[in-house]
């Protein structure tokens, strides 16, 4: 049984270029969330998606978008890259239960 | 809105030796859960262990076994006999149960815990 995946591992992208970040969640799930950390932090609250739509969202600019498709899976897009927007992306997938299953992240370096 | 403090930024400790990482929160809820979340270098966020507020009974899981005072919104973290594999960076969380969906994690800074030979 496969967790939760992402997609790619690293990339670089060059400030205010635009990005996609892909989360497959564990089989089983619907619901997933997406978290940036950066480094030396705890992980904050992006938004999370079930049911294909956007159900909550933390304290972050519109730059920052997704989306999930039919089989669950998700997208997260972020325009007019920042240098600040440099950080380990974090997928998270759970089923209407309490308990987060976190992915092994996406590191974004901004230059 | 919820609160996460850890105020320890790095702690060390001896291996097979007994190490306690603090956590405190701030809350207006009466229900929720807390967690501790364990990030080894390879950036893998795994559940250590898990804490309903409704539970008086501090919950264990093998050598990890939590503090929780919920007068005191305190949530700490035992580890038992720590092992070279326990050298990592600790998370406190918070979460406000919901009905599955719109249940976001708050997190701590964390705190960066190594494990001495």
């Amino acid at each position: 049984d496969a967790g939760v995946t992402q997609s790619p591992t690293h990339l670089i992208k060059t400030r205010g270029q635009q990005v996609t970040l892909r989360c497959s969640p564990k089989s089983g799930h619907d619901t997933v969330s997406w978290y940036q950390q950066a480094l030396g932090q705890g992980p904050q609250f992006i938004f999370q998606y079930y049911e294909e739509e956007e159900r909550q969202r933390g304290n972050f600019p519109d730059r920052f978008s997704g989306h999930q498709f039919p089989n669950y899976s998700s997208e997260l897009n972020v325009n007019a890259l920042l240098l600040g927007d440099s950080a380990l992306y974090l997928c998270a997938s759970s089923s209407r239960t309490y308990e987060q299953y976190f992915g092994p992240g996406t590191r974004l370096t901004v230059t | 809105a919820q609160t996460v403090t850890q105020s320890q930024p790095e702690m060390s400790v001896q291996e097979a030796e007994t190490v306690t990482l603090s956590c405190t929160y701030d809350t207006s809820e009466n229900n929720y859960y807390l967690f501790w979340y364990k990030q080894p270098p390879s950036r893998q966020m795994i559940l250590v262990i898990r804490q309903e507020a409704y539970k008086q009974q501090n919950a264990t899981e093998n050598r990890f076994s939590v503090n929780f005072q919920k007068a005191a919104k305190s949530f700490s973290l035992k580890i038992s006999d720590s092992q070279l594999g326990d050298t990592a960076m600790y998370f406190c969380a918070f979460m406000k149960p919901s009905t599955g969906a719109n249940s976001k994690l708050t997190f701590g800074k964390g705190i960066t815990l190594s494990v001495r030979p």
